[in-house]
């Protein structure tokens, strides 16, 4: 049973648009929503995480939208890149012990 | 900080091969977790460590994966006998503490023939 259900499975957005990954869990204990970055070749990083305390959090370019009564976060990329090019994973966990990854969103930012 | 580091980079094995794949975490990191990712399954949490103690194995898909962590600095994964179905990129996270961010190596990319 996938604990994270993250869509979509790819996105294209041009270069200058917002790039959107929604992500929806069913666990109400979880308290820990992070996003990982991944590159070919090389191993998730982390990005943003958020905790059901706050609705959003913002780190440059990136926004974390939080939902806690629909159970549903999302990234938000703002001015686009084709450096942003990469893998997207949302994932969720209690208290980080145990993550729980979505599917995974190939983006590709188109020049 | 160097990160997380994995060897080997690659492994081409053939099945029923035993193959040992090693982590050194960061240095001061008291968590150690194991994943596996394919296109299939995206990515398994297999095992975690918190101060070098095994606290979470069930992810472990059948007992011909094992994982060790001596020390503070060194874990192993073991799988003997290795099967096709075991091909897989395999990564290495640490974290300073539980709660905090994971930080992933750049994985090791088994090939079972």
């Amino acid at each position: 049973q996938q604990q994270v259900k993250q869509s979509p499975q790819s996105l294209i957005v041009q270069k200058g648009g917002i790039s959107i990954i929604n992500c929806a869990y069913e666990n109400t204990a979880f308290d820990y929503f992070p996003w990982y970055q991944q590159f070919p070749g090389k191993g998730p990083a982390l990005l943003i995480a958020i905790r059901p305390d706050v609705s959003e959090k913002k780190e440059g370019r990136f926004t974390i939208s939080f939902n806690k009564s629909a159970k549903q976060f999302s990234l938000h990329i703002m001015d686009s890149q084709p450096g942003d090019s990469a893998t997207y994973f949302c994932a969720a966990s209690r208290g980080a012990n145990n993550l729980f990854f979505g599917t995974g969103t190939r983006l590709t930012v188109i020049p | 900080d160097a990160g997380v580091i994995q060897s080997p980079r690659h492994e081409v094995t053939e099945m029923g091969q035993e193959v040992t794949l090693r982590c050194k975490p960061i240095s001061g990191h008291n968590s150690l977790f194991w994943y596996r990712q394919t296109m299939m399954r995206g990515l398994e949490l297999l095992i975690y460590f918190n101060n070098n103690v095994p606290i979470d194995d069930s992810g472990m898909p059948e007992d011909r994966f094992s994982a060790k962590m001596p020390n503070a600095s060194f874990s192993t994964l073991k799988i003997q006998p290795s099967e096709p179905r075991d091909s897989a990129v395999y990564f290495c996270a640490s974290s300073v503490n539980r709660g905090a961010g994971l930080f992933f190596g750049s994985g090791t990319q088994l090939s079972v023939l």
